[in-house]
């Protein structure tokens, strides 16, 4: 069983589209992340929710609606997307807040042409 | 506001070879430090981690030492293998409420038989 799991893996997608990508997790981790990688491996973090709370809302244009609907899972929502939301958007999890141990799923590739 | 900076790559080296990749940080209090690996077409994976200074971390035959003296965590090992190709990040995060984890920009490894 994968332990923190996304989808879809891949997205192709016109500009102006919207989209989500789903995460679970099985791992009974309480806090969730969503970073985004870009072209160049960048990693950096866009939301963190625990317990279903919101804690970490970085810079992130609103377009990127994050949704939790349980502890376990941590979804993200994209309006409206733009040639620059092409990304790797990784989710990962850990068992508390402000720990650096974090499981990452493999990451949900979306290309917006 | 905190950093991490890796050295630039691609790195390039043949079979049981000597690896150091240099990380530095800047952080306010004392950060907590990591090395993650992210194997092709995967998520990013716990490499090993040192909380405090002086601290070693290490696995798989990796080894890295907090150095608070010059704000480095370097990462080496000392025979790398072709399986060791893979992308390094550094990281750290602090005891700050609200903060997750911060990456370096990454730095490619490709070793050849």
């Amino acid at each position: 069983d994968t332990a923190v799991s996304q989808t879809p893996k891949y997205l192709v997608t016109q500009m102006g589209n919207d989209k989500s990508i789903k995460c679970e997790q099985n791992l009974g981790h309480d806090t969730m992340y969503w970073y985004k990688q870009d072209s160049k491996k960048f990693l950096k973090i866009m939301f963190s929710y625990n317990n279903k709370e919101l804690i970490i809302n970085e810079t992130v244009p609103n377009r990127f609606s994050p949704k939790s609907p349980d502890k376990a899972h941590l979804n993200l929502h994209i309006n409206s997307l733009e040639l620059g939301d092409s990304a790797v958007y990784f989710c990962a999890s850990s068992s508390i807040t402000n720990t650096g141990e974090l499981f990452f799923g493999e990451g949900s590739r979306l290309t917006v042409l | 506001g905190d950093s991490v900076t890796q050295m630039e790559g691609p790195v390039t080296l043949s079979e049981e070879a000597f690896l150091t990749i240099n990380c530095t940080y800047t952080a306010t209090g004392y950060p907590s430090l990591f090395w993650y690996v992210q194997y092709p077409g995967e998520g990013l994976q716990l490499l090993l981690k040192a909380t405090k200074a002086d601290d070693k971390g290490s696995n798989k035959g990796f080894e890295a030492t907090y150095r608070k003296e010059t704000t480095s965590f370097h990462l080496e090992k000392g025979s790398v293998q072709v399986s060791d190709s893979a992308v390094y990040f550094c990281a750290l995060i602090t005891n700050q409420a609200g903060t997750a984890l911060i990456f370096g920009k990454g730095t490619t490894l490709s070793v050849s038989s």
